[in-house]
């Protein structure tokens, strides 16, 4: 499996919105709707803020959100606050049975 | 909800086994996955593979295949991962995840195992 797609770095000023598309293929994200999301800031543990595309969990802010189009996901966060400032990466199920990571993208406020 | 905790940092040299352990607490535990995740510094996540509790099925995605054990103990609902000759690019932060069976999304993490492989 190839890591899945996602742009290094990408950044908005306070109060913008900012989508970070994930590309995959029809083996992963384009097959199944169990894409999920990660912001992880330096030197903790992932946290999921999306989960089955589009779903938050609770205690997630709802300035982020899911979609899918095809083989590309996409996480959208709106309001950008200094907080949100940290590393995003997607994961998506695959026909192998496994799951797969995007490359990751870091986001700059 | 499930907490995982890991166990500590270790430092190895390069031939050398290692065993590290992500413990779950909570209800229901049967019904989780456990899974593993590397994180070379400064680069991104991989995925290792991961452990069904009930029937201890086992996926490793391909890189891995081959590269490491993941196992588990009921007894104690605890999940390992298993190097029998470690290198030196191994060395690595570790994290574990748990996943409900049944879905795809990895709610609880642990915080992480940082491995050094150096002689």
């Amino acid at each position: 499996q190839s890591a899945l797609t996602q742009p290094a770095s990408m950044s908005g000023s306070p109060g913008q919105w900012i989508t970070i598309p994930c590309t995959g293929t029809s083996s992963d994200v384009g097959r199944y709707n169990f894409v999920s999301w990660y912001q992880q800031y330096p030197g903790k543990a992932p946290v999921i803020v999306i989960f089955d595309v589009a779903n938050r969990p609770s205690g997630v802010s709802n300035r982020f959100s899911g979609s899918k189009s095809g083989n590309t996901a996409s996480l959208t966060i709106s309001g950008l606050q200094a907080e949100d400032e940290a590393d995003y990466y997607c994961s998506s199920y695959t026909t192998g049975g496994v799951y797969v990571f995007g490359t990751g993208t870091k986001v700059t406020v | 909800d499930v907490q995982v905790e890991q166990s500590g940092a270790e430092v190895k040299e390069p031939g050398e086994s290692l065993r590290i352990t992500c413990k779950a607490s909570g209800d229901s535990l049967r019904n989780y996955w456990i899974g593993w995740v590397r994180q070379r510094p400064g680069e991104g996540l991989e995925w290792m593979g991961f452990i069904f509790f009930a029937d201890f099925e086992t996926r490793y995605s391909p890189s891995f295949q081959g590269q490491v054990t993941i196992s588990a103990d009921t007894s104690i609902y605890t999940a390992f991962l298993q190097w029998s000759s470690l290198k030196a690019s191994d060395s690595a932060m570790y994290f574990c995840a748990t996943a409900l069976h049944g879905t795809a999304s990895w709610h609880y993490w642990g915080q992480g195992t940082p491995v050094i492989v150096s002689s």
